[in-house]
């Protein structure tokens, strides 16, 4: 199986901070990853897919980028709808498997 | 807009088989791929695995022996069996649907989700 380290695991930011999470596969899987934001009792929902493909009707602040073995998830300007936990997910081969989440925290 | 539920009991017994069903509306089950996916409590998502509207299957390994994906066009459903159940297979279930383009490569995700129904296996 593909094992997805994400990093950090928490951080504190405030409204209108830069954002980035990284997520670390163990072996190389182009550019088969997606970023999901999944809130306390709510459905996660995907933002990027193909490493950097926007998902239509999310906001532009969220980005993805990276290939092979290094990724990001940025958020440019962090909104307080924004609060939520992160998790990177590989397609690349199965079984998918997802990181251990991040969890992004008010400051 | 397509949408999901999912439906099934909530309260299962060690040993007993978890049965759960996922709605499709607002659109057909009869293409694309449907999957399932799972959130032990205090943890991460687990992928369970897919099925493709003809039946074909995709299960994770470590539930492959125990896992049943199955798909009802006539109803536009897709299901899960999960047999001998123990405690650690207490978590939120969630079904959800996978595109990945009609042409390769096939870059897999998970854009439409359920809200997930929790099952919890407790004696």
């Amino acid at each position: 199986d593909i094992q997805m380290t994400q990093s950090p695991s928490s951080l504190s930011a405030s409204v209108g901070d830069r954002v980035t999470i990284t997520c670390r596969p163990s072996q190389s899987i182009g550019s088969y990853l997606n970023w999901y934001q999944h809130k306390p009792g709510k459905a996660p929902k995907v933002l990027i897919y193909a490493a950097s493909s926007l998902q239509s009707g999310v906001p532009s602040r969220f980005s993805g980028s990276g290939s092979g073995t290094e990724f990001t998830l940025t958020i440019s300007s962090l909104q307080p709808e924004d609060f939520a936990i992160y998790y990177c997910q590989q397609s690349y081969s199965t079984p998918w498997t997802f990181g251990q989440g991040t969890k992004v925290e008010i400051k | 807009q397509v949408q999901l539920q999912e439906s099934g009991p909530g309260l299962l017994k060690p040993s007993e088989t978890l049965s759960l069903t996922c709605t499709v509306s607002g659109g057909s089950i009869s293409s694309d791929y449907w999957s399932w996916i799972r959130q032990p409590p205090g943890k991460g998502l687990e992928w369970i695995g897919y099925i493709y509207y003809s039946g074909n299957t995709n299960y994770n390994p470590s539930l492959k022996s125990r896992v049943t994906i199955s798909v009802d066009t006539s109803k536009d459903q897709f299901s899960l069996r999960l047999s001998s159940v123990t405690a650690a297979d207490t978590a939120v279930y969630y079904c959800a649907r996978v595109l990945g383009g009609t042409l390769p490569p096939y870059y897999y995700y998970m854009d439409v989700w359920g809200k997930g129904t929790t099952v919890t296996v407790s004696s």
